[in-house]
């Protein structure tokens, strides 16, 4: 999962396996969430949103699970691929007051996928 | 399909100096938005544009001025250039306020 620091959190896994990357947000009035996909010299990539109303949402090989009891968010990719390696990061946008539309980023997971 | 194009991709400047860096988008999107990343330290806003003529702070605003010069141009100045600056600075774009936001690749910035 996610956390404050200089060293990101990692995960490795083998081609074909299935990855899931965890994420805590911090703020329960979080109303939207958006996970990115990274590559080294390259901005982030939208992959998959959801929004509060809903605890589960799914893409093309990705899903997104939402679990506003703990604060939770998590990414899974089927049959992840080495062209998955990245950094991965969910954003949270709480719409209290001036933070309104503003998205907070996570630190960032980082996913290596061996052939 | 450019969608998010910033410019210049690097750029090495001495402590003092001023810059502006540029941001175009071509998605017709209402909202504009100004990240640094840092090592360790995630995407931190710096100032954003929720439509065309407004500009807002985000969270680390100080050393920064923005233009929304128009619907599709977003334009990041740095005055005066400390080598706090140095950093990755990116772009995005949306359709509106909590919309997903689209990235550019980044300007590296480095100050000496």
């Amino acid at each position: 999962g996610e956390s404050v620091g200089l060293h990101l959190p990692t995960l490795s896994v083998q081609e074909g396996d299935n990855s899931i990357i965890n994420c805590a947000y911090s703020n329960s009035a979080s109303d939207y969430f958006i996970w990115y996909k990274q590559e080294s010299g390259k901005g982030p990539q939208f992959i998959i949103d959801i929004r509060s109303n809903m605890d589960k949402r799914q893409g093309q090989r990705v899903t997104v699970l939402l679990n506003k009891t703990v604060k939770h968010l998590s990414l899974q990719i089927a049959a992840t691929q080495p062209g998955d390696s990245a950094v991965y990061f969910c954003a949270e946008n709480y719409p209290g007051g001036t933070s309104y539309g503003k998205l907070t980023f996570g630190q960032g997971t980082i996913l290596t996928v061996h052939p | 399909n450019a969608g998010v194009t910033q410019t210049p991709k690097f750029q090495v400047l001495k402590t003092g100096q001023s810059m502006t860096l540029q941001c175009a988008q071509d998605m017709n999107h209402n909202s504009m938005y100004w990240y640094r990343q840092d090592p360790g330290m995630g995407l931190r806003l710096i100032y954003y544009s929720a439509s065309e003529g407004t500009t807002d702070k985000g969270e680390v605003p100080n050393g920064y001025n923005v233009s929304r010069l128009n619907k599709r141009e977003f334009s990041l100045r740095l005055e005066s250039a400390a080598p706090s600056q140095t950093s990755v600075y990116f772009c995005a774009s949306s359709l509106s306020i909590n919309q997903p936001q689209h990235f550019g690749d980044g300007t590296r910035l480095s100050i000496l």
